[in-house]
């Protein structure tokens, strides 16, 4: 079975301080994918990042980067010099290989930025 | 134009009433996804399609139905609504390929069972 965890449920910092956000997965297969989404108070899900497990090459994004570590399972998501925009509840998401192709979703991080 | 709608976005029903939801998309994509949002789980996977003929269930399937309708058409029913399916319903789709496979989400949809 697959799992996925998001063991902060909520984070709040000052703007402009860097933050991260922790995702911890469970999985048997050898080739899996990970994912974040997230939701801003208006409710939609929106993707930022998609990662192969066989590219553990990290990412970086403007003020977003992720770092995917195999060793211990975790694929987390830092945002530099954070902004009131930012605020949302940002979700880690697992899907694995042929066969067990589902989306298991965390149950999410809520981000407050601090004006 | 929004790639995945849904329709209605918000509702407010009655126990024991029919009711569907209803997701289009103009991304081309074979696969769609129906999951419910409740506060502090995360999304659960209600039913998804692969393709217009495949059909199948996800985590929490009891109490729902699906169509798919058209490859870009897939509706989601509750035969008879109760409180308990008072959540936020997400649909989603995705291509086929192992670099297509990205889940896209609609808007959601906000359902409240009275």
């Amino acid at each position: 079975a697959q799992k996925v965890t998001q063991a902060q449920t909520e984070i709040s910092v000052v703007e402009k301080e860097d933050v991260t956000l922790d995702c911890v997965y469970e999985t048997r297969d050898t080739t899996y994918y990970l994912f974040w989404y997230k939701q801003p108070p208006s409710g939609e899900l929106v993707f930022l990042i998609r990662r192969n497990s066989f590219d553990e090459q990290n990412e970086i994004s403007g003020r977003y980067s992720w770092n995917f570590q195999k060793s211990t399972s975790s694929f987390n998501f830092t945002i530099t010099a954070s902004q009131v925009v930012d605020s949302a509840v940002y979700f880690c998401a697992l899907r694995g290989n042929f066969g067990n192709e589902k989306l298991t979703f965390g149950t999410g991080t809520r981000l407050t930025i601090i004006p | 134009d929004a790639d995945v709608t849904q329709t209605p976005r918000n509702r407010i029903t009655k126990t024991g009433k029919r009711i569907m939801l209803e997701c289009s998309q103009t991304k081309g994509h074979d696969r769609m996804y129906w999951y419910r949002q409740d506060p502090g789980l995360g999304l659960q996977l209600i039913y998804y399609s692969f393709d217009v003929k495949d059909i199948n269930k996800g985590e929490i399937s009891d109490g729902y139905s699906v169509s798919r309708q058209a490859q870009a058409k897939f509706s989601l029913s509750l035969e008879s609504a109760i409180p308990n399916q008072t959540a936020l319903y997400f649909c989603a789709t995705s291509g086929r390929g192992s670099r297509t496979d990205t889940q896209y989400f609609g808007p959601g949809t906000r359902l409240t069972v009275l």
